[in-house]
């Protein structure tokens, strides 16, 4: 069973430009969950979508949005990037809420 | 607010020897508690899970523990070996009502077997 896949795997912008990442769980897993980990803040939880719903969000700033399509894998976007926002992205899925969670190689992002 | 804490930040071991890690929680409503490992640069890789209602949960040199009363787990690796070498992580989840699958993370034990 191949494990949750995130792509691209590194990618470098400047101040004010977006992004987009992408993140495909685990096939018949339903619930994926993004996180923002920095070294200053750790593992910082941002949004979980479930069955193209977002059930739940955390304390970010509107920039940060994300969406799920009718085949479970998920996009978040940035937009306005700041030099804050460089951070490993790192996406979960499970298959339903409050199973285990399995995490993806993440995303590196840098903001120059 | 659920909050996390790891004890100790980092700890560095000859290989061989049995080793504790703890994470301690504040709210004690949690539905399950996930240890994590990480190795730098990378993603993180699940090691146990442990439901509200189990005390503990074990994987070959593997265990950790579950107190909810106290607000405690803990991870004990048994003969540790070099290749044990990451940062751990703990993580909480709380209620479905109250945080869906959030998980609250600790800061982590950075763990150092020297062989």
């Amino acid at each position: 069973k191949a494990g949750v896949t995130q792509t691209p795997r590194y990618l470098i912008k400047t101040r004010g430009q977006q992004v987009t990442l992408s993140c495909s769980p685990i096939s018949g897993h339903r619930s994926v969950s993004w996180y923002q980990q920095t070294p200053g803040q750790g593992l910082q939880f941002l949004f979980e979508y479930f069955s193209e719903t977002q059930r739940n969000k955390g304390n970010f700033p509107g920039r940060f949005s994300g969406r799920q399509f009718s085949n479970s894998r998920s996009e978040m976007n940035v937009s306005t990037l700041e030099l804050g926002d460089s951070a490993l992205y790192l996406c979960a899925s499970s298959f339903d809420s409050h199973n285990e969670q399995f995490f993806g190689p993440g995303t590196r992002l840098t903001v120059l | 607010k659920q909050e996390v804490t790891q004890i100790p930040a980092a700890l560095s071991v000859p290989e061989g020897e049995n080793l504790v890690l703890n994470c301690s929680f504040t709210d004690s409503a949690i539905y399950n508690l996930q240890w994590f490992r990480q190795d730098p640069g990378k993603g993180l890789t699940s090691l146990l899970l442990i439901q509200s209602s189990q005390r503990e949960q074990t994987s070959g040199r593997l265990n950790a523990s579950l107190d909810k009363s106290s607000g405690r787990s803990t991870l004990y690796i048994a003969a540790s070996q070099p290749g044990d070498s990451a940062t751990y992580l703990c993580a909480a989840a709380g209620t479905i009502e109250t945080s869906g699958s959030r998980l609250t993370f600790g800061e982590g034990t950075q763990l150092t077997v020297n062989p």
